[in-house]
């Protein structure tokens, strides 16, 4: 069964602080693999796309990192701003698949304190 | 280059009632797929169009249906509105044509949706 798992489930750290997200899934066979960040009431926003030949991808504070292998993923956010109170989404496209045939985690909640 | 549109933002219906929600995806893209996000399951597809077409469908009742115009804009429709379909409701659009492995998704800001 194709599945996406997410871990934690809620975090909360201080603003500055880094901190890491886990995405483990088992789609197959894998495609690409997708990181949102969605505000709450508001629609997702993507932070990263990687294939499998990718290792890790970044944009700005943000660095994503796969091991297809092991068929997990992690999102690294760096020195944490309290705008970055969000819940991220991690996305799995199996091959050949489009938009319709996307897996998506339940999130993991972060919430970055003053 | 405008986003994905979603209208109306916010809506509130009685049990039994049907709603349609829209959605005008970015100039240019020709998918559109939609989801249903509560805070239980989390995003669940609803089904996928291309150029009118539906392309994939989800394990969602027939109360739910969509179709798309020949603009590309979407809309969903739900009918005998239930408790359970209280959600919120997103549209995304892409540009690709087939499977895309690095084809982004742009979606809406969502309508949310109260059945009471």
């Amino acid at each position: 069964k194709n599945q996406v798992e997410q871990s934690p489930q809620s975090l909360i750290i201080l603003e500055g602080k880094n901190c890491t997200l886990q995405c483990n899934y088992t789609v197959s066979p894998f495609s690409n693999l997708r990181w949102y960040k969605q505000d709450t009431g508001r629609g997702p926003v993507s932070l990263t796309i990687m294939t499998f030949s990718e290792n890790t991808k970044s944009n700005g504070r943000y660095t994503a990192t796969l091991d297809a292998d092991t068929k997990q993923s992690s999102l690294h956010i760096t020195a944490s701003q309290l705008s970055d109170s969000a819940s991220y989404i991690c996305v799995v496209g199996g091959r050949g698949s489009t938009l319709g045939r996307l897996y998506f985690g339940r999130g993991t909640q972060l919430t970055v304190w003053p | 280059k405008a986003g994905v549109t979603q209208t109306p933002r916010y809506l509130i219906k009685t049990r039994g009632q049907q709603v349609t929600l829209s959605c005008s995806p970015i100039s240019g893209h020709r998918s559109v797929s939609w989801y249903q996000q509560t805070p239980g399951q989390g995003l669940q597809f609803l089904f996928e169009y291309f150029s009118e077409t539906q392309r994939n469908k989800g394990n969602f009742p027939g109360r739910f249906s969509g179709r798309q115009f020949s603009n590309s804009r979407s809309e969903m429709n739900v009918s005998t509105l239930e408790l359970g379909d209280s959600a919120l409701y997103l549209c995304a659009s892409s540009s690709e044509s087939t499977g895309g492995a690095n084809t982004e998704a742009f979606f809406g800001q969502g309508t949310r949706l109260t059945v009471v």
